[in-house]
């Protein structure tokens, strides 16, 4: 079984300064992909960042990089310049490579102070 | 173009009723997935499709719970007899095809179902 642990369950950042997620899982797969998904008030749940297990090179798309940590089976999201668009539920996700669901963690929400 | 569609939007219902939520995916997309939403059990997996079949059900919390899609498309998810444990938010998603992680699953706005 898989398992995703989100620690913190809200996080509150100032407009242009930096915060970051913690993610931790569980999963005796070699190949996987973990993920961030964005969740707004819009409740439509929008990809923010994938990486694949066996690339060690961190992702990174624009203000979005993260942290993975393989052999702590870490995966953490920072994000930069902190804009008030960011402020959602932010979820972690993993998924087997060739398995077709993705298992979540609890989320945490982020909040953004002007 | 359009992304994944659903509806109705919200839902109230009564103990007991049945109810339908619709899912339209992204014109194309041959993989289709249901997730459910609820506070106390997070999000979690329901089924997924390719095409019109579905491998795996195993994320259905029960028999009262049931889904099929039809011409590859549109899909329905149908929950019989509700208790108020289903309320939740079901959430729906689709990708271009079955690809594990390297598919990205596009989500639509989600069903808000409630059961009083």
């Amino acid at each position: 079984a898989q398992t995703v642990t989100q620690s913190q369950p809200e996080m509150s950042v100032q407009e242009a300064e930096t915060v970051t997620l913690s993610c931790t899982y569980d999963t005796s797969e070699s190949d996987y992909y973990l993920f961030w998904y964005k969740q707004p008030p819009s409740r439509q749940m929008i990809l923010v960042i994938r990486q694949e297990a066996y690339k060690q090179q961190n992702a990174t798309e624009n203000r979005f990089s993260v942290n993975f940590q393989k052999a702590a089976k870490s995966f953490s999201l920072k994000i930069s310049d902190s804009q008030l668009g960011d402020a959602a539920m932010y979820f972690c996700a993993l998924s087997k490579a060739a398995g077709n669901k993705l298992t979540f963690g609890g989320g945490t929400r982020v909040l953004v102070k002007p | 173009g359009a992304g994944v569609s659903q509806s109705p939007s919200n839902k109230v219902t009564e103990k007991g009723k049945d109810v339908e939520l619709r899912c339209d995916p992204i014109s194309g997309h041959t993989a289709l997935y249901w997730y459910r939403q609820s506070l106390g059990q997070g999000l979690e997996f329901l089924i997924y499709f390719q095409g019109n079949s579905a491998p795996d059900k195993s994320g259905l919390p029960s028999d009262r719970f049931s889904a099929e899609r039809t011409g590859g498309s549109v899909s329905t998810l149908t929950i019989q007899r509700t208790q108020q444990e289903d309320s939740a938010v079901y959430l729906c998603a689709s990708s271009p095809r079955l690809g594990g992680g390297r598919e990205t699953q596009y989500f639509g706005p989600g069903t808000r179902l409630l059961v009083l």
